[in-house]
């Protein structure tokens, strides 16, 4: 079974910086996706970037870029020039490529903005 | 166009009660998932429709939960016999599954509060 971990459960970062979000998984599989979701307040899980593990070059999605190690099974979020926004529980989550699809979350991370 | 969306926004019942949630997924969106996000948790997947069958029910915790999806559209996820350990919020998620990566769009869910 996949397991993903989220090792930082709370995150700041002052206003117009950079952060980054840790992530480390566990799988078996050659071939999957990974992916970042937010969760604001409104509890509706907002998908912000995606990873297919067979390609080399990391996402990139306007301020929102990753860094895949797939080696490491390590997959870090960093966001630049935080914004007010971005606060909220970020989850990051792993998908097989075949069978049901679905997903295996990490514990979260809480990020604040401080402005 | 509208997103998913489930009903009720809260849900507040008794120990022993039974309950029903109610998911409608976006139109057109043939596979349907459920899943659990305990209290400082990330969200735990319980069941997976094609259509209108269950084809991976395998994180259902025990025989108290039940989902259904009748007519391949609106699924209603059922609790019998309460307990307090189930309360959560409860997530519906639909995606098209016709390409090769299908995004699954979350609902808002339905906190679940057992007293």
């Amino acid at each position: 079974a996949q397991t993903v971990t989220q090792s930082q459960p709370e995150m700041s970062v002052q206003e117009a910086e950079t952060v980054t979000l840790s992530c480390t998984y566990d799988t078996s599989e050659s071939d999957y996706y990974l992916f970042w979701y937010k969760q604001p307040p409104s509890r509706q899980m907002i998908l912000v970037i995606r990873q297919e593990a067979y390609k080399q070059q990391n996402a990139t999605e306007n301020r929102f870029s990753v860094n895949f190690q797939k080696a490491a099974k390590s997959f870090s979020l960093k966001i630049s020039d935080s914004q007010l926004g971005d606060a909220a529980m970020y989850f990051c989550a792993y998908r097989s490529v075949s069978g049901n699809e679905k997903l295996t979350f990490g514990t979260g991370t809480r990020l604040t903005i401080i402005p | 166009g509208a997103g998913v969306s489930q009903t009720p926004s809260n849900k507040v019942t008794e120990k022993g009660k039974y309950v029903e949630l109610r998911c409608d997924p976006i139109s057109g969106h043939t596979a349907l998932y459920w899943y659990r996000q305990s209290l400082g948790q990330g969200p735990e997947f319980l069941i997976y429709f094609q259509g209108t069958g269950a084809a991976d029910d395998s994180g259902l915790p025990n025989d108290r939960f039940f989902a259904v999806r009748p007519e391949g559209s609106v699924s209603t996820l059922k609790i019998q016999r309460t307990e307090r350990g189930d309360s959560a919020v409860y997530l519906c998620a639909s995606s098209r599954k016709q390409v090769a990566y299908n995004e699954q769009f979350f609902g808002p869910g339905t906190r679940l509060t057992v007293l």
